[in-house]
């Protein structure tokens, strides 16, 4: 079935690093796909999307890029920040097959300063 | 901005009694979900509501759950009998059309004792 793997975390930076958590997916057909960010106590968040291949989803600094090659979803950002801690979350919708998001098992950020 | 609404935030219950969790999704949202996330696990689609029927549900969805739009504002999620493994995190989602960008509510925190 259609599935989503992240990288395992947690992942620990310094402010001002580059980050890169990677995100691969199994689907059949084309799905759209979705990085969703959960801060501390609180719900999930949208954080960008990509609906196409070769789509750039971007907000508030974070980048990923909608990869058919290579079935990857990758998020970046260039410069973290402290208030970036967070849990975040890969996640795809099947198109025209469903509604459920499907999600990856989450990669836990921390930025110190 | 418009958001999605739950309560309770906490619930606390014994093993056995049911639980109702409510949901108010985005007045103008047609689609309504449930997920739920064991305290450290992946997030889990459970079900998906559309036209005052469900239009998807996983396997996690048994005869013990069942979900109601009551009026035009409410949605919600009733856990019949609940057992120790349904404590998790609840989580409501609504978005304007199937395939589209889901938002989530903030969670309620079921704890079955």
């Amino acid at each position: 079935g259609d599935s989503v793997t992240q990288m395992e975390g947690p992942v620990t930076l310094s402010e001002e690093a580059f980050l890169t958590i990677n995100c691969t997916y199994t689907a059949t057909g084309y799905p759209s796909l979705f990085w969703y960010v959960q801060y501390p106590g609180e719900g999930l968040q949208l954080l960008l999307k990509a609906t196409k291949a070769d789509d750039k989803g971007s907000n508030k600094g974070f980048e990923a890029t909608y990869r058919k090659e290579t079935t990857s979803f990758h998020l970046e950002k260039g410069s973290v920040q402290v208030s970036d801690s967070a849990v975040y979350f890969c996640a795809l919708i099947r198109n025209q097959a469903g509604t459920a998001l499907i999600f990856g098992k989450g990669t836990t950020l921390s930025v110190s300063s | 901005e418009p958001e999605v609404t739950q309560t309770p935030s906490h619930q606390v219950t014994q093993m056995g009694q049911e639980v109702i969790l409510r949901c108010v999704p985005i007045s103008n949202h047609l689609y309504f979900y449930w997920y739920r996330q064991i305290l450290g696990q992946k997030v889990e689609f459970l079900v998906s509501f559309y036209n005052n029927e469900i239009s998807e549900k996983s396997e996690i969805f048994d005869d013990q759950f069942s979900v109601e739009r009551p009026d035009g504002s409410n949605f919600t999620l009733k856990i019949r009998s609940t057992k120790l493994e349904d404590s998790a995190m609840y989580f409501c989602a609504s978005s304007e059309s199937d395939g589209e960008t889901q938002y989530f509510g903030p969670g309620t925190r079921l704890l079955v004792l």
